[in-house]
């Protein structure tokens, strides 16, 4: 497997443009998550899926950010508008199922997401 | 709320020095608990992780971890560290109850030849 597989690595937009994190799991995983990390905050948990429905999404920001899965092999993350203070590294996560809880995650290589 | 402390933002160390790196949680039922390091420009990899027996777990790359339940802790040690070891540690844990995986603010290592 190629591993989580996320898209774009380098995304550059102007305040005010909506923008479309994607993520491709790995095959077989059930657990999906989007971490957003910061110098100021570090890895901070936005929205976790469990067989592609949304579990907990306490951590997304604002109404601004919204996040699907359609399917157990896609993923988006969307900030419409986006602002400057989006400006981070987008991680997406996956990880399987088992008792008590899910196994370790493994984690996608980040979209480094600019706001001008 | 389940939450994660790391106590040390920034560490610096020589080479051959020892490490330990503080990581504590709060959270009062069975939890799954990892660390996970972040090499520079790179995504985060998996250090270690326990989810029950022993409490003293090693990983890769030499180090090892002890879980210590009545101090909900879980700190990480390597007795020897090198150059190669420069990079961010993070601590996290799952808890059973929630599946949440919540990770700590990270502790930045900087190991000098």
């Amino acid at each position: 497997d190629a591993g989580v597989i996320q898209s774009p690595r380098h995304e550059v937009t102007e305040m005010g443009q909506e923008v479309t994190l994607r993520c491709k799991p790995i095959s077989g995983h059930d657990y999906l998550f989007w971490y957003r990390q910061t110098m100021m905050r570090g890895l901070e948990l936005l929205i976790y899926f469990n067989n592609n429905v949304p579990i907990d999404d306490s951590g997304m920001p604002e109404d601004r950010f919204s996040a699907k899965m359609p399917n157990a092999s896609f993923s988006t993350l969307k900030i419409q508008p986006s602002e400057p203070r989006d400006s981070a590294v987008y991680f997406c996560a996956s990880s399987l199922g088992q008792t008590g809880g899910s196994s370790e995650a493994f984690f996608g290589q980040g979209t480094r997401l600019t706001v001008v | 709320a389940q939450s994660v402390s790391q106590h040390n933002h920034h560490v610096i160390l020589s080479e051959a020095a020892s490490l330990e790196l503080g990581c504590n949680y709060s959270y009062g039922g069975t939890v799954n608990l990892f660390w996970y390091v972040q090499y520079p420009g790179q995504h985060l990899q998996l250090l270690l992780k326990y989810f029950s027996g022993d409490p003293l777990v090693k990983g890769i790359k030499g180090f090892e971890a002890e879980f210590i339940k009545s101090k909900f802790s879980f700190n990480l040690r390597k007795p020897s560290v090198q150059w190669s070891d420069t990079a961010e540690y993070f601590c996290a844990v799952n808890a059973w109850s929630t599946d949440k995986l919540i990770f700590g603010t990270g502790t930045r290592l900087q190991v000098f030849p």
